[in-house]
């Protein structure tokens, strides 16, 4: 079945660095844009970044611009966030979500997520 | 950035009753908002696309309906599974944004 399954997520102290990864699996990675969607405790859902199915492009919030960077692999079937400077307000479950081919931009598949906690 | 404002924060209705929620744009989107689902502790679900399509597997009980800057999502008759959190998002302008979200509660 379709399948995305985020890792990478932990503790890490302001100012620090840490990869979240998404494996993918069930349909054609390679053919599909993907998003990286978050949320912080108690909170409501934030749009971080999407990359094209090729990663010929990538955007970003302007929460995270200069700081994350998006990244993919379609040998691997594999999404990555790369996350640096990292600080407290970017505590959340981190979620990777596919692009809905009917609507790009929407995402109709996600994953369970994985939680980054920035704290000292 | 277009910004989304749903009401009400907080609904509390019954099983059974009819659910009306609200997502308004602070520009037009014109058809390009969607609806999601999240229960605690679980990754949101896709609801509705371009404001009014069902996405696959969606009961006949929720629609969604509206154009430009007013929607509305309805749950025709709330079953127990429907008690969640709901968000619009939208697709029109970039960054691809969220409402801040509809508690659907048990009254």
């Amino acid at each position: 079945q379709v399948q995305l399954v985020e890792s990478g997520g932990g503790v890490v102290q302001p100012g620090g660095s840490l990869r979240l990864s998404c494996a993918a699996s069930g349909f054609t990675f390679s053919s599909y844009g993907m998003h990286w969607v978050r949320q912080a405790p108690g909170k409501g859902l934030e749009w971080v970044a999407f990359i094209r199915y090729d990663g010929s492009n990538k955007y970003y919030a302007d929460s995270v611009k200069g700081r994350f960077t998006i990244s993919r692999d379609n040998s691997k079937n594999t999404l990555y966030l790369q996350m640096n400077s990292l600080r407290p307000e970017d505590t959340a479950v981190y979620y990777c979500a596919k692009d809905f081919p009917k609507g790009n931009y929407y995402m109709d598949v996600w994953g369970k997520g994985t939680t980054v906690t920035v704290s000292s | 950035e277009i910004v989304l404002t749903q009401s009400p924060a907080t609904l509390s209705l019954s099983p059974g009753e009819r659910a009306t929620l609200s997502c308004r744009a602070s520009q037009s989107v014109s058809s390009y908002l969607a609806w999601y689902q999240q229960k605690p502790g679980q990754a949101p679900r896709l609801l509705i696309y371009d404001a009014s399509n069902r996405a696959t597997g969606i009961p006949a009980r929720f629609s969604g309906s509206g154009s430009g800057t007013d929607f509305t999502l309805t749950i025709s008759s709330l079953e127990p599974e429907d008690f969640a959190v709901y968000y619009c998002q939208q697709r029109s302008n970039w960054p691809p944004g969220f409402g801040q979200g509809t508690r659907l509660d048990i009254k």
